[in-house]
């Protein structure tokens, strides 16, 4: 089985602190993704990554930054926390090998900012 | 760009009735569809996907959906409804960005089974 393991299902962090969240899948897959849920939202892009050290900019980057120094290790980056960043993460990850190919996602992680 | 439009936030039915949740795509090229299920203080797990084998595609826990091109829609269907399908369903299609295949989701469908 796949699996996409998210480091924390859930966080509580302050205005202005630095946070990490953590992803690793163990399928060697190519491509990563980290989505932003929120109701009536649904799941929208915020960075996704088809390599390491390759990263492209989703639908809603604004705040955020990634890093994948290593092909299964995927973090998302907010610089400066705010309260409405305050939503439930989910990293994914999928083959490269075409348009049939589905995601894997992680639990989520639960992001509260105070 | 592709896209998909899911009707309804929120669909009500009885256990045994007939479950049909909607969803709609836009795209420019032949589409490759799929459905995910997320249950509770969980991530998405994949129900289905077409792939353009066939025009009805069955996936897991009995649910079915079918690719109509004519209207556009690739609805999700189960004959009938169990409490354990209550959960958030989303329509996904792939779309292409740069040679790489981004799944881009709806806004999600509610299930809610009463007893």
């Amino acid at each position: 089985d796949v699996k996409v393991t998210q480091s924390s299902r859930y966080l509580v962090k302050r205005t202005g602190e630095k946070v990490f969240l953590e992803c690793v899948q163990d399928m060697d897959h190519e491509n990563m993704f980290w989505y932003r849920q929120d109701p009536g939202l649904g799941l929208r892009l915020i960075y996704f990554s088809y390599d390491v050290k390759m990263k492209e900019k989703g639908d809603i980057p604004e705040g955020y930054s990634v890093s994948r120094e290593k092909k299964e290790r995927f973090s998302l980056i907010l610089e400066s926390a705010s309260t409405n960043q305050t939503s439930m993460y989910l990293c994914a990850s999928s083959l490269w090998a075409g348009r049939n190919t589905e995601a894997f996602f992680g639990q989520g992680t639960r992001l509260t900012v105070v | 760009a592709q896209s998909v439009t899911q009707l309804g936030s929120h669909v009500s039915v009885s256990e045994g009735a007939l479950v049909l949740l909607r969803c709609n795509y836009s795209s420019s090229v032949p589409p490759y569809l799929f459905w995910y299920v997320q249950y509770p203080n969980q991530g998405l797990q994949l129900l289905l996907k077409y792939t353009s084998a066939a025009t009805l595609v069955k996936g897991i826990n009995g649910f079915e959906a079918e690719f109509k091109k004519s209207e556009t829609s690739f609805h999700l269907t189960k004959p009938s409804a169990h409490m354990s399908d209550a959960a958030e369903y989303f329509c996904a299609v792939s779309g292409s960005s740069g040679g790489s295949y981004i799944p881009t989701f709806g806004r999600g469908t509610s299930l809610i089974v009463h007893p």
